[in-house]
């Protein structure tokens, strides 16, 4: 298996630019979660899916941030508009809620600067 | 609600030298706990697990025994190396339908 799937690795945009980050979870995976992590506030959820359906995105910081997934192998974060402190690693997480041991497998992340 | 507390770092420690990272936990259930580790430039990985009480995980070395009576999951490893540099993350999770909850992160390095 190919793994979590994220791009881009990194962006480097201007502030006021939209933002698109894109997740590929694993195959048959039906939970889906974007972590936001920096030195400052370390790692933190956004929002978690399963089965397609957000289920708490409490953690998302403002309106300028969304989340889709518009099915079961693909999800988007978008910022728009982004701002300095946005610059962050994004994570993209999947796991399966069929799997006993609650694991949970983390992609590559997408380093964000927003200058 | 649920919480993971781990002992603050940076840990500097010198090769070969044993390991403790405490961590405790605060639950309304019986979670599965994790250690996670991420190595620099990357994104965490699982390093090892327990799903219930008394269950030792272990992996490279690493060892940690789920304790409900004083509800802690610390990590420990009898000779680190210098390989072992990295973040490692304690975690919690009550069902495969919640959200995991991360303590803060421990920044071990180790030097030869």
């Amino acid at each position: 298996d190919a793994g979590v799937i994220q791009s881009p690795r990194h962006e480097v945009t201007e502030m006021g630019q939209e933002v698109t980050l894109r997740c590929k979870p694993i195959s048959g995976h039906n939970s889906l979660f974007w972590y936001r992590q920096t030195m400052m506030r370390g790692l933190e959820l956004l929002i978690y899916f399963n089965n397609n359906v957000p289920i708490d995105d409490s953690g998302m910081p403002e309106d300028r941030f969304s989340a889709k997934m518009p099915n079961a192998s693909f999800s988007t974060l978008k910022i728009q508009p982004s701002e300095p402190r946005d610059s962050a690693v994004y994570f993209c997480a999947s796991s399966s809620l069929a799997d006993s041991t609650d694991t949970q497998y983390f992609g590559p992340g997408t380093r964000l600067t927003v200058l | 609600g649920d919480s993971v507390t781990q002992m603050e770092g940076p840990v500097t420690l010198s090769e070969e030298a044993f390991l403790t990272i405490n961590c405790t936990y605060t639950a309304t259930g019986y979670p599965s706990l994790f250690w996670y580790v991420q190595y620099p430039g990357e994104g965490l990985q699982l390093l090892l697990k327990a799903t219930k009480a008394d269950d030792k995980g272990s992996n490279k070395g690493f060892e940690a025994t789920y304790r409900k009576e004083t509800t802690s999951f610390h990590l420990e490893k009898g000779s680190v190396q210098v390989s072992d540099s990295a973040v490692y993350f304690c975690a919690s999770r009550e069902t495969s339908y919640d959200k995991v909850i991360f303590g803060p992160g421990t920044s071990l390095s180790v030097i030869p």
